[in-house]
């Protein structure tokens, strides 16, 4: 296993579209988290899940975003009716039982 | 919302020389610290993890930790061009499933 991967590494999507991404962890993980990093800042964190189950949310998370981790594996990240403001760099990143945690690529989203 | 400080820079240091670079905390219940390096366009990777009192030492590279003083810090000895990258602060949130609160990163320039 090499790490965690994410698809794809780059969206462009006009304002308004749904976009959707994926997060592969490193297979052993049990907990998975999602953050947001813009340029200048560090990443900020969004949600995180332990297996399937979502447990935290940050309130950077509105209504316009969703996530799943529906078998406790791969999870996905949705953004529905995309702004601006929303462009930014999204990181996945993966535990296993200590708060070490590896980040995948990212997948850096333009929303023009 | 508890705060990570860095100082963003740049911090210019010779090839060769030692980079220090600093880090304050606010969450006095932290019990966890990294430090993570980011180059241009890419994902945090983990350097090194620090949880107690003190110095930790790994290669080129020593964390620093004084939890009275709420201060962590990061040493590069020999430090090279390839060390040139964003150097982010990172500290788990209190009770929140070991999610991370990142400071902005400081920008390290190594030069020839």
């Amino acid at each position: 296993d090499t790490g965690v991967s994410q698809d794809p590494r780059h969206k462009i999507t006009k304002r308004g579209q749904n976009v959707t991404f994926r997060c592969d962890p490193i297979s052993e993980h049990n907990r998975l988290y999602w953050y947001r990093q813009t340029l200048g800042q560090g990443p900020e964190f969004l949600t995180y899940f332990q297996n399937e189950a979502q447990l935290e949310k940050s309130r950077l998370l509105s209504d316009r975003f969703s996530a799943e981790r529906p078998k406790g594996s791969f999870s996905t990240l949705e953004i529905q009716r995309t702004e601006q403001g929303d462009s930014a760099m999204y990181l996945c990143a993966s535990t296993e039982y200590t708060d070490t945690q590896y980040f995948g690529p990212g997948t850096r989203l333009t929303v023009l | 919302q508890k705060e990570v400080e860095q100082n963003s820079g740049p911090l210019s240091v010779p090839e060769g020389a030692i980079a220090s670079l600093n880090c304050t905390y606010s969450d006095r219940g932290s019990q966890s610290f990294f430090w993570y390096r980011q180059y241009s366009g890419k994902s945090p990777e983990l350097i090194m993890s620090i949880y107690s009192n003190g110095d930790k030492e790994d290669g080129r590279f020593t964390a620093q930790l004084n939890k009275a003083s709420q201060y962590v810090s990061l040493l590069i000895r020999d430090s090279q061009p390839s060390d040139s990258a964003t150097y982010l602060c990172a500290v788990n949130v209190v009770n929140s499933g070991y999610a991370l609160n990142f400071g902005k990163g400081t920008s390290l320039l190594v030069t020839p």
